[in-house]
């Protein structure tokens, strides 16, 4: 009974590089979110997804994509980190929506040097 | 869209005293509101939620207010102890809605 699963925990990027964040439920949960969640900042959502196949932009989505290919999994993408996506990423699923509980991961803290 | 307001940013209590942490919403539309405890280094989780068609809901030490006329609801946390130092988001929403609206969180600090 993992829940959301986040890989990897910690990562240190140089300025340019790229790299991919997987997030895993087995919850069979339609909806999934990446959040980011900085210093006195809040949660403030990256991209959603409302099922297998789709996805759409939250707030701040600049600077990264998705993709949700799988129900199970939802994978952030940065093409080309910037010190300003230095951050701690959380990933969530519910079952139903904002109306319902939301499940987080362990969270991902990326340095972007 | 919806807007959450949470106050205070950081609360500092003694243990044992009581913890009061309020949220307020613009969107009457909003049915459901979760309160996500988030401890240092871990993802936030649901402690307690509430949804409009009730005013109060208790779990032990923790009890969840909703004044749907004044569009706010709060968080009361009793007899607090060490361990419920913590990061605490609020969070409304409505049927149908997608996305969560959370505040900005509450770092609690519970001093021995």
């Amino acid at each position: 009974n993992a829940g959301v699963t986040q890989t990897p925990k910690f990562r240190v990027l140089k300025t340019g590089q790229s790299m991919t964040l997987l997030c895993a439920q087995d919850m069979n949960h339609e909806y999934m979110y990446w959040y980011r969640q900085d210093p006195g900042m809040g949660l403030r959502l990256i991209h959603y997804s409302v099922g297998e196949g789709t996805t759409a932009k939250g707030e701040v989505p600049d600077g990264y994509n998705v993709s949700r290919l799988k129900k199970q999994n939802f994978l952030l993408g940065l093409e080309s980190a910037a010190p300003s996506q230095t951050s701690v990423y959380f990933c969530a699923s519910s079952y139903s929506g904002a109306n319902t509980e939301a499940f987080f991961g362990q969270g991902t803290r990326l340095t972007v040097v | 869209g919806e807007n959450v307001e949470q106050h205070p940013s950081t609360l500092s209590v003694q243990e044992g005293d009581s913890a009061v942490i309020k949220c307020t919403y613009s969107d009457s539309a909003s049915n459901y509101f979760p309160w996500y405890k988030q401890e240092l280094g871990k993802g936030p989780q649901l402690i307690i939620d509430i949804r409009s068609n009730v005013g109060e809901k208790k779990d032990q030490r923790i009890a969840v207010t909703l004044n749907k006329t004044a569009k706010h609801f709060s968080l009361h946390i009793t007899e607090t102890q060490p361990e419920d130092s913590a990061v605490y988001f609020c969070a409304a929403s409505k049927g149908g809605s997608y996305i969560p609206t959370f505040g900005r969180g509450t770092s609690l600090i519970v001093h021995p």
